[in-house]
């Protein structure tokens, strides 16, 4: 079974910096994808990044890019010119493949989650 | 679009009562999920569905039903309802390995 870990509780940032959060997990498969989303206060989920395990380039959306590295099994998050909106809980997440024979039909793990709190 | 819609967003229920939770999605998606979040953790898969007529256990499916005659729609169904199935319930669907879309979740508790 996967497991995720999420070793930060909580962090804090100054509004316009720049703040990484950081994800470990344990998988014995080769090919797996990634993901980070966002709960704010509304309780919504939010998709924010994707990351195919089999592509070496780092995934990037707007200010949101990833570290990914495979062979250390670490996924961190790093949000650039942090903005009062970014206030939120991160959850990182694992899924395995569900097409060509997989049979993750799309399932998640998710990690504990950090409370990401963004100061004026 | 719509997206995932779940109902209702907030219920209280009485140890013992029973309820269903309606969850619709307008993506055409085959796989649905429900998850639970307790306080300070991640989300726990609870059922999911591949298709009409398929469902199979999560990780946390005691306690709870499912069903998926549609596409469309996943209801989750508590019977008999424990304070430890107090909790935030999402609803999710997903198109292959694109990721999942939730809905904006149901805060239960049991009293």
């Amino acid at each position: 079974a996967q497991t995720v870990t999420q070793s930060q509780p909580e962090m804090s940032v100054q509004e316009a910096e720049t703040v990484t959060l950081s994800c470990t997990y344990d998988t014995s498969e080769n090919n797996y994808y990634l993901f980070w989303y966002k709960q704010p206060p509304s309780r919504q989920m939010i998709l924010v990044i994707r990351q195919e395990a089999y592509k070496q380039q780092n995934a990037t959306e707007n200010r949101f890019s990833v570290n990914f590295q495979k062979a250390a099994k670490s996924f961190s998050l790093k949000i650039s010119d942090s903005q009062l909106g970014d206030t939120a809980m991160y959850f990182c997440a694992f899924m395995k493949p569900s097409g060509a024979g997989g049979t993750s039909y799309g399932k998640l793990t998710f990690g504990q989650g950090t409370i990401l709190t963004v100061h004026p | 679009n719509a997206g995932v819609t779940q109902t209702p967003k907030f219920r209280i229920l009485k140890i013992g009562q029973s309820m269903t939770l309606q969850c619709a999605q307008d993506m055409n998606h085959n796989y649905m999920y429900w998850y639970r979040q307790d306080p300070g953790m991640g989300l726990k898969l609870i059922y999911y569905s591949v298709g009409a007529g398929i469902t199979d256990k999560g990780e946390v499916p005691n306690g709870y039903n499912v069903s998926r005659s549609t596409t469309e729609d996943f209801p989750l169904r508590l019977e008999l309802a424990a304070p430890s199935q107090t909790s935030v319930y999402f609803c999710a669907s997903s198109y292959r390995d694109r990721g999942a879309f939730f809905g904006q979740g149901t805060r239960l508790t049991v009293v």
